[in-house]
């Protein structure tokens, strides 16, 4: 089974400076894909950036960026300039084949990262 | 582009009644999803359809649990009988399709708690 570990329970950083939320995955599907969502305090998810396992380039998203590192099966994302409004809860997430198909369904989510932006 | 839509946003209710959630996935998104987030978790999943066909059903989902999009539209979760360990926020999300990069986007959730 699938399963996505996120080990830092909260960060912290400062206004304009990058900071990197870790997140190492586990599965034995060769085709597979990960995501990172932001969730603020209001609740909504809101998706932010894709990876793709077979992407040879890591995927980059304006100020977000995804470190993908396959052989150590970790994605981290990479928030650069970091702003205020970057404080939230931040979810990776993967998808992988789903059973007997080669359509894909259900995202698999770690437990999040509170990342907390000082002025 | 009218985004997922799920109401009610907020629901009270007392241990043993019965409650229903809808969700309104974005226009023409075939593929619609549920999961349900405790607080301080990651979101976990319930079910999920594509078009009125339910594809997949989590252990998770007990038999007090059933879901329905009976025209590949709106989709209904309904519980039944209560229980205090089903408060949590309810999550409704839909996708273009069944590709693996193919983005869920999710509504603002329907937070359900059991007096």
């Amino acid at each position: 089974a699938q399963k996505i570990t996120q080990t830092q329970p909260g960060m912290f950083v400062q206004e304009k400076e990058a900071v990197t939320l870790d997140c190492t995955y586990d599965t034995s599907d060769q085709s597979y894909g990960l995501f990172w969502y932001k969730q603020p305090s209001s609740g909504e998810m809101i998706f932010l950036i894709y990876q793709g396992s077979y992407d040879e380039q890591n995927a980059t998203e304006g100020r977000y960026s995804l470190n993908f590192q396959k052989a150590r099966k970790s994605a981290n994302l990479v928030i650069s300039a970091s702003q205020l409004g970057d404080s939230a809860m931040y979810f990776c997430a993967m998808r992988v084949p789903a059973a007997g198909g080669t359509s894909y369904g259900k995202l698999t989510f770690g437990q999040g990262t509170i990342l907390t932006v000082h002025p | 582009d009218t985004g997922v839509s799920q109401d009610p946003r907020h629901k009270i209710t007392k241990r043993g009644q019965n409650v229903t959630f809808r969700c309104d996935p974005i226009s023409e998104h075939n593929r619609l999803y549920w999961y349900r987030q405790t607080l301080g978790q990651g979101p976990e999943f319930l079910t999920y359809f594509q078009n009125e066909a339910q594809l997949e059903k989590s252990r998770l989902l007990s038999d007090r649990f059933s879901a329905e999009r009976p025209k590949g539209s709106f989709s209904t979760l309904e519980i039944q009988r209560t229980e205090q360990g089903d408060s949590a926020m309810y999550l409704c999300a839909s996708s273009a399709g069944d590709r693996v990069g193919q983005p869920q986007h999710f509504g603002d959730g329907t937070r359900l708690s059991i007096l």
